[in-house]
């Protein structure tokens, strides 16, 4: 199917780090993305790793790819009020087809707590 | 600011009216891509067009259209509309095709059909 899973609800408090989780379904994906979408916004592109990665870190943000168990993390470190937002992640389908499309989570909600 | 602009921002309409969404891809961008995001159906890929195209379509309804014109902005066109197609719109917009590319998302268009 297409359902990239995600859990729903995500709360730290500031400073501890956060480990949003994300199951996805094509295990040829080429790419794989996290968005995050803060209130009132369009989905902004946070980072993406390529499938012949394990690990990416990016400042604060660390990607963890488990491609046997279709398993993708992202970390953040010493989280701020200011990631409060929902988490999406991402891949695209269809890559045999012609036609790929890139196909979102369900979102994970951080709420980052002072 | 992402540069892809999305009018209008909100829109509040009736069942069975019509309604057109406008999108502007940033400059130089050719694919744009259509996203319906709703509390029960999450963020679901609608349609892409490439250059004036249709690309790939997701799960679009059939009194739900787009098209990409010349100057490559593109509108989305809903039709006979439910209470149900209440949701936010997003447009997104990249250089070329989804593979490989990081989509760029406007601020949405909030639906409220009453």
């Amino acid at each position: 199917g297409e359902d990239v899973e995600q859990s729903l609800f995500l709360s730290v408090r500031e400073g501890d780090s956060s480990v949003i989780n994300c199951t996805y379904t094509d295990s040829s994906s080429t790419y794989l993305y996290w968005y995050k979408q803060e209130p009132g916004a369009g989905l902004q592109l946070l980072t993406y790793i390529f499938s012949n990665m394990d690990m990416k870190q990016d400042q604060r943000l660390t990607v963890l790819l488990n491609k046997k168990d279709k398993h993708l993390s992202l970390r953040i470190a010493d989280t701020q009020t200011g990631d409060s937002a929902i988490y999406f992640c991402a891949e695209i389908l269809g890559k045999n087809t012609g036609f790929q499309k890139l196909v979102f989570g369900t979102g994970t909600r951080l709420l980052v707590s002072p | 600011d992402s540069g892809v602009t999305q009018t209008p921002k909100h829109l509040i309409t009736a069942t069975g009216q019509r309604v057109t969404l406008r999108c502007s891809p940033r400059s130089g961008d050719l694919s744009v891509y259509w996203y319906q995001q709703s509390l029960d159906q999450g963020l679901q890929f609608l349609i892409q067009y490439y250059n004036g195209e249709e690309r790939a379509k997701g799960n679009i309804l059939e009194r739900f259209s787009a098209q990409q014109f010349p100057d490559l902005h593109s509108e989305l066109n809903l039709s006979s509309l439910e209470l149900g197609d209440s949701a936010l719109y997003f447009c997104a917009s990249s250089v070329g095709t989804v593979n490989e590319e990081k989509l760029f998302f406007g601020s949405g268009t909030q639906l409220s059909v009453l």
